[in-house]
């Protein structure tokens, strides 16, 4: 069972805009704005598509975005492409004992 | 570009040893937080451990505490995960990646599979 909640599966058509949400504690997500959310295709390894809650790395284009209410992250893709079909994870800090946690990760569809 | 080549991996019988190496280049290596996280088949990304820039500081998740190790040789550019008293619930693919900053997992190699069974 992972530390943080995210549903098993999520869809939308091209054009369309998805969000993923991510549900943790006090004890993680809501205690730090350490979010990251990671794209994962079949066979290969995950890639970073946002941090810090909100913050995108460089490549990554800007219709992937983040937030975060209290004890829930969510990731938000706008404008579905093809590519985007994929596993997401999200990862929180969680302090200096447990560290790192991840969700189950949600399978996104593009219809 | 950076990149993480790990090696190692393979098929061990349970209670048995293995050392994964990873291989970094194309950045500073000494200046980065690594960590190794892994992904039994089918299944989601597990946070394993990770060490600080110069070696002195490591963090393990409870489930390996006791029986990983996670070492780095900043000379060779090399970080390594040595796995003891392997369970059949270590079969996975085991991650090195690199910090963005200390916290963040930003750059991932491409895994190597372990597998404990008999």
């Amino acid at each position: 069972q992972s530390a943080l909640t995210q549903p098993p599966s999520a869809s939308g058509s091209p054009g369309q805009s998805v969000t993923i949400s991510c549900t943790g504690t006090s004890s993680d997500v809501g205690g730090y704005n350490y979010v990251s959310w990671y794209q994962q295709h079949p066979g290969k390894a995950p890639k970073l598509v946002i941090y810090e809650v909100s913050k995108r790395p460089s490549g990554v284009p800007d219709r992937f975005s983040g937030s975060k209410s209290g004890n829930t992250a969510s990731l938000t893709v706008s404008g579905l492409q093809a590519e985007d079909e994929a596993d997401y994870y999200c990862s929180s800090y969680a302090g200096s004992n447990k560290y790192v946690v991840f969700g189950g990760g949600t399978k996104l569809t593009v219809l | 570009e950076v990149q993480l080549v790990e090696s190692g991996g393979g098929l061990v019988q349970p209670g048995g040893s293995l050392r994964l190496s990873c291989a970094a280049s194309g950045f500073t290596f000494s200046s980065y937080w690594m960590h190794w996280v892994r992904q039994a088949p089918g299944t989601g990304l597990v946070w394993v451990s990770r060490i600080n820039s110069d070696g002195s500081s490591a963090t393990y998740a409870d489930s390996v505490k006791g029986r990983f190790t996670i070492s780095r040789d900043n000379a060779k550019n090399t970080l390594y995960l040595q796995m003891n008293s392997l369970r059949a619930e270590d079969t996975a693919v085991y991650y090195c990646a690199r910090s963005m900053t200390t916290v963040t997992v930003y750059y991932w190699g491409q895994g190597t599979l372990v597998t404990v069974s008999s």
